[in-house]
């Protein structure tokens, strides 16, 4: 079975400042992870995703992640965050059986 | 990206009827479709998992008799949420899995039901 935490509900971050949204995966088959966003009323969005290939992965709206199965983790960050940044982040994972399970979300705040 | 939609967008309903969403993959076939549902200030929370032609498989504490789901065909699944009650006001997402997409799923727009 699969699993992940979203460590912080609720992240608040200056514009122009690091974004740094955590999340940790339990597995017991090697994980495919994602991370999406989701605006209010809206679907989910693909910001990136890691298959096991690279261990950094590099996504949208200049935004990555980096797989490290030793603190299995899959941090996201950005190094500049935008006020359009501001929305619904969820981190998921998908094993086996296809079926992905998500994280209980972390909302990003933009301070001007 | 895959293009899904869903329809409808939103709904509202008296309590105790019933309410059927579909849920389509435009530009390629899924084998699989998985249903979500979001509460307010929530995560996704998987509902069921149905395989075309199959019947769907609930995920603990979901009803199948009161939510129903059809996976008729590969571009087409719908949800019919029966007897709704006020609890069942959700946001409702598809998301329909191909073998070739390499693990990633793809979401619908998800359609918001809320129930009077």
């Amino acid at each position: 079975a699969q699993s992940v935490t979203q460590l912080g509900s609720h992240v608040s971050v200056s514009e122009g400042a690091l974004v740094l949204l955590r999340c940790n995966y339990s597995s017991s088959v090697p994980p495919y992870l994602f991370w999406y966003v989701q605006y209010p009323n809206q679907g989910l969005q693909l910001l990136l995703k890691y298959t096991s290939a690279a261990t950094l992965v590099k996504g949208i709206n200049g935004f990555e992640a980096e797989f490290k199965k030793s603190e299995t983790s899959f941090h996201l960050t950005k190094p500049s965050a935008h006020m359009s940044d501001a929305a619904e982040y969820f981190c998921a994972v998908s094993g086996g059986n296809n079926d992905m399970r998500f994280g209980a979300g972390t909302r990003l705040t933009v301070k001007p | 990206g895959a293009v899904v939609s869903q329809h409808p967008s939103w709904v509202i309903c008296k309590s105790g009827t019933s309410v059927k969403i579909e849920c389509r993959s435009l530009d390629f076939q899924a084998t699989t479709m998985f249903w979500y549902r979001q509460f307010p200030k929530q995560s996704l929370m998987l509902m069921a998992t149905s395989n075309e032609g199959s019947k769907a498989t609930y995920e603990q504490g979901v009803e199948k008799d009161k939510f129903l789901i059809n996976h008729a065909s590969l571009t087409l699944s719908t949800l019919t949420v029966t007897s709704a009650h006020p609890e069942d006001s959700s946001f409702y997402i598809c998301s329909p899995y191909e073998s070739f997409s390499y693990n990633e799923q793809f979401f619908g727009p998800g359609t918001r039901l809320t129930v009077l």
